[in-house]
């Protein structure tokens, strides 16, 4: 059972225009989102991410919205740089609280290779 | 946030043998979380480790092909047991912290990339 859905395996995009990366999920219990990019060879790097309890958040050039009605939220990149060109993940996290330890795991999607041309 | 430093960053390990995975955080982690990439997929947690208990394995993942230590809140251990080609994978440690609204992370070591021949 795929829990979250990262439908578009690629996105080309050019360079000043906005890349927008689109997110799918299944599970309504989700208390988190969050937007990673990847590199080759390197571990994820956390990019943004937003409360279930919000639509929206911003830094810098990274936005990301979230559509709790249609299970839906996008990561816009405005404006896209070569630099950008990276696998990107979307991940949701359901908060548990256990002993007065918080913790959540995370669940991934497939990831979206976005390619920035100059 | 703490930095987290994975090791080794790369091997090539024969079938049958085993490999220790390390992970230091700069600071102390409640949780720690270990996750695997195979080629082409996304990523898969493994188990999540708190310390001063056992792992706790999630679906797939097994104790014994997949032994995890947590000796301090700052250190974790996975091996990867009798290695078979089909575990060759990237595998990542992690830790969340736990903002208010929107600000919670969740931090990556720079992982492992295991070759089985």
């Amino acid at each position: 059972d795929q829990q979250v859905k990262q439908n578009s395996p690629s996105l080309s995009v050019q360079e000043g225009r906005i890349s927008i990366l689109n997110c799918d999920y299944t599970n309504s219990m989700f208390d988190y989102f969050l937007w990673y990019k990847k590199y080759p060879a390197e571990g994820p790097t956390f990019l943004i991410s937003i409360s279930s309890i919000k639509d929206k958040n911003e830094d810098g050039r990274f936005t990301v919205f979230l559509n709790k009605s249609a299970k839906h939220l996008s990561l816009h990149i405005v404006p896209s740089q070569p630099g950008d060109s990276a696998v990107y993940f979307c991940a949701a996290i359901v908060y548990t609280n256990a002993g007065g330890t918080s913790y959540g795991k995370l669940t991934f999607g497939q990831g979206t290779i976005l390619t920035v041309h100059p | 946030s703490a930095v987290i430093s994975q090791k080794p960053s790369r091997d090539i390990c024969q079938r049958g043998t085993s490999l220790t995975i390390q992970c230091q955080v700069d600071s102390q982690v409640t949780m720690m979380f270990w996750y695997r990439q195979q080629p082409g997929q996304s990523l898969t947690l493994i188990a999540t480790a708190n310390q001063g208990s056992e792992a706790t394995y999630e679906s797939g993942f097994v104790i014994d092909k997949f032994p995890i230590s947590r000796p301090n809140l700052t250190f974790s251990t996975l091996t990867v047991s009798n290695m078979s080609p089909e575990d060759s994978s990237i595998y990542l440690c992690s830790y969340t912290i736990w903002g208010t609204g929107t600000n919670t992370e969740a931090f990556f070591g720079q992982g492992t990339r295991l070759t089985v021949v």
